[in-house]
């Protein structure tokens, strides 16, 4: 069973700060995507990166795949009151028919202001 | 609006009734998933399928589980003698079964069961 761990599990800091989240496993993404999720509401797609060593910008969140494709990051910079969230990493292990998305457990982002 | 659609947007039930729940894909997928979420967790993997044909179920879902997708586009999860943990966030979401396989989900289907 493959496995993702999101570090950390809750985080809470004040709007203006830099902040990254990380997604890891031991076993290798065929592709992976970051999704944010805000309650009682489904998961919205941000980004997803295919390629080892890949960066994605989006706004003031910075996406980078590691480049043996097991590990991952999501850095906001100057985060904002409306970044509040629970981002969720999910990952595809191999790119045959008979794979799924499997979803990290989630880090919770709380920013204040 | 093309996207995932999911009806009901909330259910509560009496412990023991059976739910049914829809999904509607986006039109071009035919890749459809279906997760549960509780509070504060990640999305946990239910079943999936390509088309009408079921590749994957959970060993997590027992035997009260059932899912369909009859004809390739909606599908329907349904659970039968519904259990107080089985209230949960449902989610349905579809993708391309190549490339990225960005998923694209609904809103969820809130259960309670009372």
């Amino acid at each position: 069973t493959q496995l993702l761990e999101q570090s950390p599990q809750f985080l809470s800091i004040q709007e203006g700060e830099n902040l990254t989240v990380y997604c890891n496993s031991s076993s290798v993404f065929s592709s992976l995507q970051w999704y944010r999720q805000e309650p009682g509401e489904g998961p919205v797609l941000l980004v997803t990166v295919v390629t080892g060593g890949e960066v994605k910008k989006l706004k003031r969140l910075t996406f980078q795949f590691g480049d043996a494709r097991k590990d991952s990051s999501l850095h906001i910079t100057a985060a904002q009151t409306g970044d509040t969230g629970l981002y969720l990493c999910a990952g595809l292990f191999n790119a045959g028919t008979a794979s799924k998305l499997t979803f990290g457990t989630g880090t919770r982002l709380q920013v204040t202001l | 609006d093309t996207g995932v659609s999911q009806n009901p947007r909330h259910k509560i039930t009496k412990r023991g009734q059976n739910v049914t729940f829809r999904c509607d894909p986006i039109s071009e997928h035919n890749r459809l998933y279906w997760y549960r979420q509780t509070l504060g967790q990640g999305p946990e993997f239910l079943t999936y399928f390509q088309n009408e044909a079921q590749l994957e179920k959970s060993r997590l879902l027992s035997d009260r589980f059932s899912a369909e997708r009859p004809k390739g586009s909606f599908s329907t999860l349904e659970i039968q003698r519904t259990e107080q943990g089985d209230s949960a966030m449902y989610l349905c979401a579809s993708s391309f079964p190549t490339g990225g396989r960005e998923a694209f989900f609904g809103q969820g289907t809130r259960l309670t069961v009372v």
